[in-house]
């Protein structure tokens, strides 16, 4: 398993620019989120999806866009890029409320990150 | 809304025991985690605490107190390859498509020194 997989890992945008940083996870886990972390911040969660067709908006979703069309991907959108928006991506999954034993481990699993400069 | 609050730096000799503090508020909860970050790296799971008590994996334990909204990461024998940021975070209760909803502290920045 490649467990979850973002690209790219690293991005420089102009402002205005748009860009969609990719997702996908081979381990059949229903939710996958997005966060960005920035210094002294911490993890900030944007967008997450519990399924399929199913997404909501985190802490900070302004200027970015999520679809969930199948299980194992899901894509964050950048309309227009703008400075504020630079900064390291994670995108994580797991299984939702409950593992495939119906035992909750509180476990994400996190891509490698996507470093994004906006100029 | 959630939040929660831990130290930002902590200074440990080798071979020694820290202790990292996290105190939360939330308006459902339904567990504390703990993870890991080395510089550039990507967050790892250590541990996740749902009832009151003390969870233990190696050297590292979980401590969870949920009348005091509180919980501890206890590393033992610290070694250099500990030095890293360690984040707790709280399972919460969003009204939103789902409850799963992991919301992060800002981070405690652990340094282990000869």
């Amino acid at each position: 398993n490649a467990g979850v997989t973002q690209t790219p890992k690293f991005q420089v945008l102009k402002t205005g620019q748009s860009m969609t940083l990719q997702c996908a996870q081979d381990m059949n886990h229903e939710y996958m989120s997005w966060y960005r972390q920035d210094p002294g911040m911490g993890l900030r969660l944007i967008h997450y999806s519990v399924g399929a067709g199913i997404t909501d908006q985190g802490e900070v979703p302004n200027g970015y866009n999520v679809s969930r069309s199948t299980t194992e991907d899901f894509p964050l959108r950048l309309l227009s890029a703008a400075p504020s928006q630079t900064s390291v991506y994670f995108c994580a999954s797991s299984y939702a409320a409950g593992g495939p034993d119906g035992r909750d481990t509180g476990e994400l699993f996190f891509g490698e990150g996507s470093r994004l400069t906006v100029l | 809304g959630q939040s929660l609050e831990q130290p930002s730096e902590v200074t440990a000799v080798e071979g020694a025991i820290v202790q990292i503090n996290c105190t939360y508020q939330t308006s459902g909860f339904y567990g504390l985690s703990w993870y890991q970050q080395h510089d550039g790296g990507a967050p790892t799971f250590l541990s996740y605490n749902a009832l009151d008590g003390l969870e233990e994996t190696g050297r590292f334990s979980s401590f969870l107190s949920r009348s005091d909204s509180y919980g501890y990461l206890l590393l033992q024998e610290l070694q250099m390859k500990d030095s890293a940021s360690y984040f707790c975070a709280v399972r919460g209760f969003y009204s939103g498509a789902g409850s799963y909803q992991l919301t992060f502290g800002k981070g405690t920045k652990l340094s282990v020194i000869p």
